[in-house]
């Protein structure tokens, strides 16, 4: 079975702060894939970044960073220097390798950026 | 289309009354999934459909719910007998080609059973 956890509900820092968002994740695959999606208020989801198991570099992309820990089971999410633009909805989701499978997401967690 | 275009955005309907929603995914994307994301929730697995293969309806919570999708193209989903747990948004996204990983969502359409 898999599982994501994102544990905070809601995080309201203020404009400038960093900020991490956690994900957890369970799974028996010793192959799979992490994903973060964001959920503005216009209610699509953008694509954010996609890991693979078997690469643990660390990424970054502008103030965006994650940081993939396998022997933790956790991927998370940094946004560095906030703005109100990152005011949004976050979510982790895992996938299993094949074609035929489908995203297992947690249940997001709220980012309020405020000035 | 340029994106998941999803329609209505917004269906407010009576209990017991019968919906479909409906999903426009991008031109040549094989594979399409619908998602439902209750208050507070993360985003359920309903169904997902891949080219001609049989759907995986693994998902879906109830007969009450069913889905098609006509010319690998358009998807429908249907809840007849509305109930007012089923007041949720419900999402598609579509899936391009057997190793593309990106899935582009559509905005969602908001049903509320009153």
């Amino acid at each position: 079975a898999q599982k994501v956890t994102q544990a905070q509900t809601e995080i309201s820092v203020v404009e400038k702060e960093d900020v991490t968002l956690d994900c957890v994740y369970e799974t028996r695959d010793t192959t799979y894939y992490l994903f973060w999606y964001k959920q503005p208020p216009s209610g699509e989801l953008v694509f954010l970044i996609r890991r693979n198991s078997f690469d643990e570099q660390n990424e970054i992309s502008g103030r965006y960073s994650w940081n993939f820990q396998k022997s933790t089971s956790s991927f998370n999410f940094t946004i560095t220097a906030s703005q109100v633009v990152d005011s949004a909805v976050y979510f982790c989701a895992l996938r299993p390798p094949g074609t035929a499978s489908k995203l297992t997401f947690g249940t997001g967690t709220r980012l309020q950026v405020t000035l | 289309g340029a994106g998941v275009s999803q329609s209505p955005s917004n269906k407010v309907t009576e209990k017991g009354k019968d919906v479909e929603l409906r999903c426009d995914p991008i031109s040549g994307h094989t594979a399409l999934y619908w998602y439902r994301q209750s208050l507070g929730q993360g985003l359920e697995f309903l169904i997902y459909f891949q080219g001609n293969s049989a759907p995986d309806k693994s998902g879906l919570p109830s007969d009450r719910f069913s889905a098609e999708r006509t010319g690998g193209s358009v998807s429908t989903l249907t809840i007849q007998r509305t109930q007012q747990e089923d007041s949720a948004v419900y999402l598609c996204a579509s899936r391009g080609g057997l190793t593309h990983y990106g899935y582009t969502f559509g905005s969602g359409t908001r049903l509320t059973v009153v």
